[in-house]
């Protein structure tokens, strides 16, 4: 089993519509979780830490359920500019990156 | 937000030949720097991490003697990939931290090197 795993993409999806990320970890001991984005060919960037309270940035709101060892992110309203790859990550000891959901934004 | 710079940000080169890819953060001293290999539609994998001061730990499979990294100053460190071969061809990218180990918190990434072995 994967130390992180996403749902396998990608995912095709109309402008304004919600899409909504999946990711499961094995290390019970995990401490940190992260979503992060990344463009092809570009570096990762941080787009929210996940929180278990869960949190909300605009039209991006993450959960995470630590019984369950569940992460997941939810865009509403996507625009082209979200196109990209999704990163899970998660911290404790060192990070681990999922594999990464890419999301295609079409008109 | 802190910035760290990586270059170059493209090699190509022959085969057997040794390839230095060099991470500086400008902005904030890098206490632990990590390295990462990206395959095309692959996760980023960690294959070393190197605190200032101290030998760089290698993940598992990872060759030392292949990869050598060098954590010089708390503001550089670099990736030798030494007698390079097509396989090496992939996507490196270095990331920062300010904190020793500094794996639970936001991490500061370079903007990756995209290297070539023919």
């Amino acid at each position: 089993r994967k130390e992180v795993e996403q749902d396998p993409g990608p995912f095709n999806v109309p402008e304004g519509a919600t899409v909504a990320f999946n990711c499961t970890y094995s290390n019970s001991a995990s401490q940190s979780f992260f979503w992060y984005r990344q463009d092809c060919r570009k570096e990762p960037k941080l787009l929210m830490s996940v929180y278990s309270s869960g949190n909300e940035d605009g039209r991006f709101t993450a959960q995470l359920n630590r019984a369950s060892q569940y992460i997941s992110l939810l865009i509403r309203d996507s625009k082209l500019s979200d196109s990209a790859t999704y990163l899970c990550v998660v911290g404790g000891g060192k990070l681990i990156f999922g594999q990464g959901t890419e999301l295609s934004v079409k008109p | 937000g802190a910035v760290v710079s990586q270059h170059p940000s493209r090699v190509i080169c022959k085969s057997g030949t040794s390839v230095k890819i060099e991470c500086r953060s400008l902005d904030f001293q890098a206490t632990t720097m990590f390295w990462y290999r990206q395959f095309p539609k692959q996760s980023l994998m960690l294959m070393a991490t190197s605190n200032e001061g101290s030998k760089a730990t290698y993940e598992q499979g990872v060759e030392k003697d292949k990869f050598l990294i060098n954590h010089a100053s708390l503001t550089l460190s670099t990736l030798t990939v030494t007698s390079a071969h097509p396989e090496d061809s992939s996507f490196y990218i270095c990331s920062a931290s300010p904190r020793w180990g500094g794996t639970n918190e936001k991490l500061f990434f370079g903007s990756g090197t995209q290297l070539s072995v023919l």
